[in-house]
């Protein structure tokens, strides 16, 4: 299994910026995916979910309604449309695995494989 | 609410064994929940599912040493044979019917 995270960068406040994830070794039409982030010296926090058809998503609320979680199955990627971006967004923001598969019946049951992380850095 | 709880530090020395709690918030003693670790400066591995029975599922390459059980509403991570590389951040996972859930996380030193 392999999780490859690209787009972070240096954005302003207020800015936008889309990340995304490639996913290799496991039938990534099968699981749900999530993303989390973590603010330098800081713990982790889950911030959005999506199941493996991609019909469901779920945001934690300092996120709600600012960042679109998507994936394209076709390509194997995960994908986190963030828009009106805060300083307190800056954070590494990780790409992870659900080991739920989708015949499970569960949204999610719990992460299994981590990306390596790509920073976004929200600053004037 | 659906929350965990885990002291902010442990530390044990070197060869000895170190048991890591995380609390289930009241009434969620069913729970399941998942251990990852986070060495300095690197992303986040997993370690182990470990259920509300205290039965466990590790990860690929997770050593012998690394073990979990339950205790109503409290999973444990065990680490035997402390070794320096485990010197780390050790967070615990849940997982209701939306995002993910983290505990605060306990950073480990070994002595």
């Amino acid at each position: 299994v392999q999780l490859v995270e690209a787009g972070g960068a240096v954005v302003q406040p207020g800015g936008s910026l889309r990340l995304s994830c490639a996913a290799s070794g496991f039938a990534f039409d099968d699981y749900t995916m999530h993303w989390v982030r973590q603010a330098p010296g800081k713990g982790l926090e889950g911030v959005s979910l999506i199941t493996s058809d991609g019909d469901t998503t779920y945001y934690s609320d300092s996120v709600k309604g600012r960042f679109t979680i998507s994936r394209d199955n076709s390509k194997n990627s995960l994908y986190l449309q963030m828009n009106s971006l805060r300083t307190e967004d800056t954070a590494f923001y990780y790409c992870v695995k659900d080991m739920s598969p989708k015949y499970s019946g569960y949204v999610s049951e719990g992460s299994d494989y981590w990306g390596q992380g790509t920073l976004v850095t929200v600053s004037s | 609410q659906l929350v965990l709880t885990q002291s902010p530090s442990a530390s044990a020395s070197l060869g000895a064994s170190v048991k890591l709690t995380c609390s289930l918030s009241s009434g969620y003693n069913n729970y399941a929940i998942t251990w990852h670790q986070q060495q300095p400066e690197k992303g986040p591995r997993y370690l182990m599912k470990v259920n509300s029975d205290g039965g466990h599922i590790k990860g690929d390459g997770i050593p012998d040493r690394f073990s979990g059980s339950s205790s109503g509403i409290e999973r444990y991570l065990i680490i035997s044979s402390l070794q320096s590389e485990d010197e780390a951040d050790y967070y615990c996972q849940t997982w209701g019917t939306g995002i993910l859930v983290f505990g605060g996380g306990t950073k480990l030193t070994v002595l």
